[in-house]
């Protein structure tokens, strides 16, 4: 079993949808990274989570320490929001720096 | 953005060639990394540095090495290329010290015959 699951592997949704995505790990942690990735580009942080929730523009994350889970969601989803996105998790004690990657949520999101 | 660069950025090579991979950065952050990514795999640490002259590896080393001369350089080396190294690579850094905000590079696209 991997240590950081996400679901769905798939995602279409139609523009203007409420989405969410979700990362579960069962690792201890120090945080939580969502990333994006478009089809042949580069990567791109979206947030870093420790606790708690954070908002940008229509994208917002929150993690569940506890539960060990978050969630990505995007609201009033635009075709621009397709993209692979890539759940971290990190144990920042010691000396490593180590980080424990999904395996990625392909999403498109279609006009 | 960060600044952060790799190079090159597409390299074809053969069966038992070395090849070198660099990332550059601008932003003086200690934790530097090199990752690989496969179909079905995510993304896997190859090697990571935590400071000049120190690196550790990640979980799948075999086959590379790094070294980390300059804080602004990570070096990437393959030895002697095999096509199970064909893959997408990407460099990493971290400002773990402040945010521990994670900053890629655009990745380098390596394919061996």
């Amino acid at each position: 079993k991997n240590e950081v699951e996400q679901s769905p592997q798939n995602l279409t949704a139609q523009e203007g949808e409420f989405i969410t995505i979700n990362c579960s790990y069962s690792v201890g942690i120090s945080a939580l990274h969502w990333l994006q990735q478009h089809p042949g580009g580069g990567i791109v942080s979206l947030f870093m989570l420790s606790s708690g929730k954070k908002k940008h523009g229509r994208l917002i994350a929150t993690i569940n320490i506890q539960e060990k889970h978050s969630s990505l969601h995007i609201t009033a989803s635009h075709p621009r929001d397709s993209a692979v996105y890539i759940c971290a998790v990190g144990n920042y004690g010691g000396a490593t720096n180590k980080l424990i990657f999904g395996t990625g949520t392909l999403l498109a999101v279609q006009p | 953005d960060a600044g952060i660069t790799q190079s090159p950025r597409h390299k074809v090579t053969e069966t038992g060639t070395p090849v070198t991979l660099r990332c550059h950065q601008t932003e003086n952050h200690r934790y530097m990394y090199w990752y690989r990514q496969d179909p079905g795999h995510g993304l896997r640490l190859i090697h990571y540095s935590y400071g000049v002259k120190d690196t550790d590896k990640g979980e799948v080393s075999d086959g590379y090495s790094v070294s980390r001369s300059k804080t602004e350089d990570f070096l990437l080396t393959l030895e002697s290329a095999t096509s199970s190294q064909t893959s997408v690579y990407f460099c990493a850094i971290s400002n773990r010290e402040s945010t521990g905000e994670l900053f890629f590079g655009e990745g380098s696209r390596l394919t061996v015959l």
